[in-house]
């Protein structure tokens, strides 16, 4: 079975300041993906970035980027230049195949003005 | 949201009342899911179908029974509700691409049950 653990239930960080947000997974799959979710107040989950597991390079989308560290089963999010718009729950989640994703507890963002 | 619909939006229950989560994609895609989302615990999910006539329990089944009577439509039923079951439910969909692990899921905007 998958599991997806995100070990910080809360983060906080300066307005135009970078934050990483820590995800770690398990998964006895040899090709699978892993996601990053956010969901603001409205309550709306978006898709933030994903990546292959079989690709080295980390993914990247705009701000926000991944350090993929498979050997580690480590997949943490950056986000870069935080905006206040960035506030929100952050989940990790992978998928092996099956087409379920697991998910983590998640991380509350809040960005301080 | 794009693509995914969700009716209702809040529902009130007494316990032992029976209720039905519609959920309806016009995007043509395979896959359909039911998840729950509480305070601290992520998301889990409760059932899936990966097409049309199929379901396929998840983690969190008991209490529910589902129906994927066209590609269109994944209904979520609870027939006896509990205030367990008071949740946040997200119906999402999957592109069900043959590729392992391709499948983004695209969420609908959430229905908030509370069982008094």
């Amino acid at each position: 079975a998958q599991t997806v653990t995100q070990s910080q239930p809360e983060m906080s960080v300066q307005e135009a300041e970078t934050v990483t947000l820590s995800c770690t997974y398990d998964t006895s799959e040899s090709d699978y993906y892993l996601f990053w979710y956010k969901q603001p107040p409205s309550r709306q989950m978006i898709l933030v970035i994903r990546q292959e597991a079989y690709k080295q390079q980390n993914a990247t989308e705009n701000r926000f980027s991944v350090n993929f560290q498979k050997a580690a089963k480590s997949f943490s999010l950056k986000i870069s230049d935080s905006q206040l718009g960035d506030a929100a729950m952050y989940f990790c989640a992978s998928e092996g195949g099956s087409e379920k994703l697991v998910f983590g507890k998640g991380t509350k963002l809040t960005v301080n003005p | 949201n794009a693509g995914v619909t969700q009716t209702p939006k809040f529902q009130v229950l007494k316990t032992g009342q029976s209720m039905t989560l519609q959920c309806a994609q016009d995007m043509n895609h395979n896959s359909m899911y039911w998840y729950r989302q509480d305070p601290g615990m992520g998301l889990r999910l409760i059932y899936y179908s990966a097409s049309e006539g199929t379901t396929d329990k998840g983690e969190v089944p008991n209490g529910y029974n589902v129906s994927r009577l066209n590609k269109r439509e994944f209904s979520l039923r609870l027939e006896s509700a509990a205030p367990s079951q008071t949740s946040v439910y997200f119906c999402a969909m999957g592109a069900g691409t043959s590729t392992p692990g391709a499948n983004v899921l695209t969420f609908g905007a959430g229905s908030r049950l509370t069982v008094l």
